[in-house]
């Protein structure tokens, strides 16, 4: 199994800061990687594909950049509806696997 | 767009089975492939298995030693998780989500079902 491994499991930030998450693969996985973000009691909601494109309807200031196996997700301009967990997610092959998740909270 | 909606939330005994349902709103499975993800209470995703309900071909985690049947019906666009020898450790919320079909951008899971929260206690 490839193993996803996330850091910082915990970030504080405030509103306006850029803000780096960064997902390790344990075995090349390309570009087959995948972002979401995700709020308390709520589903997963879809952010990024093919590591940097983003999804129809996500902001500009999200992005996704890496290959292979290392990734980063950056949030340029951090707003109030951001903090949130997020986790990575390789596609490259079964049984699909995620990151541990990234808690970006309030400083 | 295509939802996902799922069924309620259940309080189950150890030992006994579970079933979840899925339901496409506003469109078809057609090609796509249904997966599911499971998420302990504070914890992190957790991927089960999958069906591609237009050929009914399945894919399930090994982690789950057998416990897992995952089903579709293709005249009511619905899709169903079985758990069976339910445990305490059971107890998570189970969420379906869709992979587009094949020539779409990407096979990552792009529409998710709202969630069931499953209690596994005694």
């Amino acid at each position: 199994d490839i193993q996803m491994t996330q850091s910082p499991s915990t970030l504080s930030a405030s509103v306006g800061d850029r803000v780096t998450i960064t997902c390790r693969a344990s075995q090349s996985i390309g570009s087959w990687l995948a972002w979401y973000q995700q709020k308390p009691g709520k589903a997963p909601k879809f952010l990024i594909y093919g590591a940097s494109t983003l999804e129809s309807g996500v902001p500009s200031r999200f992005s996704g950049s890496g290959s292979g196996t290392e990734f980063t997700l950056t949030i340029s301009s951090l707003q109030p509806d951001d903090f949130a967990t997020y986790y990575c997610q390789q596609y490259k092959s079964y049984p699909r696997t995620f990151g541990q998740g990234t808690k970006v909270e309030i400083k | 767009q295509v939802q996902l909606v799922q069924s309620g939330a259940e309080v189950k005994k150890p030992g006994s089975s579970l079933k979840v349902s899925c339901k496409a709103s506003g469109g078809t499975f057609g090609s796509s492939t249904i997966h599911w993800v499971r998420q302990a209470p504070g914890q992190g995703l957790e991927w089960m298995g999958k069906i591609m309900p237009i050929v009914d071909i399945t894919n399930n985690a090994e982690n789950f030693q057998g416990r897992v049947t995952i089903t579709a019906d293709k005249s009511t666009n619905t899709a169903y998780m079985e758990l069976s020898s339910l445990r305490s450790e059971d107890t998570a919320m189970y969420f379906c989500a869709r992979v587009p079909p094949a020539g779409a951008d990407h096979d990552a899971f792009d529409i998710w079902g709202q969630g069931t929260m499953v209690t596994v206690s005694s």
